[in-house]
């Protein structure tokens, strides 16, 4: 199992639509989760960050997580081609500094 | 104020060649990591540092070498490159604030 799991895509959506990404994670222990953002050819970017159960809200951004679930998600609204780019999760374990991504979703917001 | 500045940005090697990947950070952050990125694998740990002085194998470790120079300096050596390391390899600093990384534009390499 790997420590850290996203569905590749692409996710497709309309422009002005709901995107929702998801990610689950193996250590119970984690303590801090983040979403980054990629565009193709570039280095990631971080979008969100969050640290305790529920909902974090950032613009049109906001991060769920559900540390009983083991699961945190990302929803964008009103989605703009512009946010056509792969979402990488990324957890930081309760043991340590290093922090695991997991392998991107592409998302692609179509007009 | 640049962040984290990688070099050389392409890169061309023969199998077994060697080269050493630079990176610096200006952000006075402690922990730095290297990072390979592969397609359909995401981003997979190679080694990190701490602090400066200490270093610590990832996920992807074999065929590499670091050198934690200073604080603002972390490099990534291939002693003998090989054809399975042709990838694109990201230094990032780490914020012990809030736990965010703070990465380099990435390093292209490719090994024929």
């Amino acid at each position: 199992q790997k420590e850290v799991e996203q569905n590749s895509g692409p996710l497709s959506v309309p422009e002005g639509a709901i995107a929702s990404l998801n990610c689950t994670y193996s250590d119970r222990g984690s303590q801090s989760f983040f979403w980054y953002r990629q565009y193709s050819g570039k280095s990631p970017e971080l979008i969100m960050s969050i640290y305790s159960n529920g909902d974090k809200e950032d613009g049109r951004f906001t991060a769920q997580l559900n540390k009983a679930s083991q699961y945190v998600s990302l929803l964008i609204r009103d989605s703009q081609p512009s946010d056509s780019a792969t979402y990488l999760c990324a957890v930081r374990g309760g043991g340590g500094n290093k922090l695991t991504f997991g392998t991107g979703t592409q998302l692609k917001v179509e007009l | 104020n640049a962040g984290v500045t990688q070099t050389p940005k392409f890169q061309v090697l023969k199998t077994g060649q060697s080269m050493t990947l630079q990176c610096a950070q200006d952000m006075n952050h402690n922990s730095m990591y290297w990072y390979r990125q592969d397609p359909g694998m995401g981003l997979r740990l190679i080694y990190y540092s701490a602090s400066e002085g200490t270093t610590d194998k990832g996920e992807v470790p074999n065929g590499y070498n670091v050198s934690r120079l200073n604080k603002r300096e972390f490099s990534l050596r291939l002693e003998s490159a090989a054809p399975s390391q042709t990838s694109v390899y990201f230094c990032a600093s780490h914020w012990e604030g809030t736990g965010e990384l703070f990465f380099g534009e990435g390093s292209r390499l490719t090994v024929l």
